[in-house]
């Protein structure tokens, strides 16, 4: 799977937009790129993801860039709960390689 | 759906005792994975099972963990001896197939004193 890149910590004013970047550079034709976030004493929870086009969901959007070197997950308007760890993770679908959290970005939303 | 369930939430034991954690994966869901969380070394897989056969057990620790599937709707994670060292949250999580999206319970915590 990809090798992900991802800042450790972000902060975001609640109501605003939350923008994490990931950075997959060696990410090949046939990786979707995967986010999962995690809060505070919770199971991991699934996001959102993508293989070359940008996705919106309910939940967020998930830009990748032309080259699919990078992406960028936006929580539209943040809010308290949205406080947590986020990974991005490469994966190809229906490969045998494992979903591999790494220490992703700890998100934290200031009121 | 009640989503993947997990039991118990909690547990507190000795060491040299056996633990049994539980789940439920979510009906119609033919893969389910065991996970351990600490803060040393963050999420890790330790087992893998699609359609009720385990496929990659690569992170099971050692002989002292063992998981089982019976059937579609339960799977046993069991740790004999328990040691501090297995102090951890464990999470069961499924999915329709494979590798794809997946839904995770809420965790067991796990405290072996």
């Amino acid at each position: 799977d990809a090798k992900t890149t991802q800042p450790p910590s972000m902060d975001c004013a609640e109501g605003r937009a939350a923008n994490l970047p990931c950075n997959h550079s060696t990410i090949s034709g046939n990786e979707y790129v995967y986010w999962y976030r995690q809060i505070h004493s919770q199971g991991p929870q699934y996001i959102i993801h993508g293989l070359k086009n940008n996705e919106t969901n309910e939940m967020a959007s998930l830009i990748i860039t032309e080259d699919r070197k990078s992406s960028t997950l936006i929580l539209p308007h943040a809010t308290l709960r949205d406080t947590a760890v986020y990974y991005c993770i490469g994966l190809t679908q229906g490969g045998s390689e494992k979903l591999v959290f790494g220490k992703g970005t700890k998100l934290t939303v200031n009121p | 759906d009640a989503g993947v369930i997990q039991s118990p939430r909690h547990e507190v034991t000795e060491m040299g005792q056996e633990v049994t954690l539980r789940c439920k994966p979510i009906s119609g869901h033919n893969s389910l994975f065991w996970y351990r969380q600490t803060m040393m070394r963050g999420l890790e897989l330790l087992i893998y099972f699609n359609n009720n056969v385990p496929i990659d057990d690569s992170g099971m620790p050692e002989d002292r963990f063992s998981a089982k599937m019976p059937n579609a709707s339960f799977s046993t994670l069991k740790i004999q001896p328990s040691e501090p060292r297995d102090s951890a949250v464990y999470f069961c999580a499924s999915s329709l197939g494979g590798w794809d999206t997946q839904y995770f319970g809420p965790g067991t915590r796990l405290t072996v004193l």
